[in-house]
């Protein structure tokens, strides 16, 4: 348990299915991010959150929805999603956001598949 | 453009065969490198923040150095339990991307007995 916890850790959904991934992080950190990992490329950046305002979003289409209540919790709500979506969904949070002298702390992911 | 890029893409070792993995980076104004390992079906794991170029790092059998366009991670007598796949990242001071965490596609390490 690294201290950010991911539900669900499997899902799988139908391209018109509404859902919603969740992360939960309690080591009083205030930057917090989605990141999408596929085979065989790079980690992908999606959204940053900073103090609770979104400072980032990377041309992610809008089918992509994220949502920061607040410091700890930050969600990602899916709707209408195409196969090619289909990837791990990773969590991660760090205190300072421009700093991330001690590096980000990642959640274990949710692997979504889309059929 | 930030781009991190590390080679090779898979490498297997016997146990005991020591080796490096490396991270080639390009940034405007680098801020800091970092090194994760991933477990499958897992988060990557902090490893290592290098700062100036000649530092160096060391965690158990795994030392991290950097110079002004690469960082190695130098593996000592691997053991079975370090296979993982190993993740470079670069931070910018500058540009379109300062702030967050370039990532390369990783360095695939199976280490066999």
């Amino acid at each position: 348990e690294t201290g950010v916890t991911q539900t669900p850790r499997h899902l799988v959904m139908g391209m018109t299915n509404k859902k919603s991934l969740k992360c939960e992080q309690h080591l009083g950190h205030n930057a917090m991010y989605w990141y999408k990992q596929s085979a065989k490329k790079p980690l992908e950046l999606m959204f940053v959150y900073s103090l609770e305002e979104r400072v980032e979003n990377n041309s992610v289409p809008s089918r992509f929805s994220p949502e920061c209540p607040n410091s700890s919790h930050l969600f990602l709500h899916l709707h209408t999603l195409q196969p090619e979506d289909s990837a791990l969904y990773l969590c991660a949070s760090t205190q300072g956001h421009s700093t991330a002298v001690y590096g980000y702390t990642f959640g274990s992911g949710t692997r979504l598949t889309v059929v | 453009e930030d781009q991190v890029t590390q080679s090779p893409e898979a490498l297997r070792l016997q146990e005991g065969e020591s080796s490096s993995l490396n991270c080639s980076y390009t940034v405007s104004g680098l801020r800091g490198l970092f090194w994760y390992r991933q477990d499958p079906g897992k988060g990557p794991e902090f490893l290592f923040t290098l700062y100036s170029a000649g530092e160096e790092k060391e965690k158990e059998r795994l030392k991290a150095t950097l110079t002004k366009k690469e960082s190695f991670l130098h593996i000592t007598a691997p053991k079975p339990e370090d296979s993982a796949t190993y993740l470079c990242a670069v931070q910018a001071h500058y540009g379109g991307s300062q702030g967050n965490l370039i990532f390369g596609k990783g360095t695939k390490l199976s280490v066999k007995p």
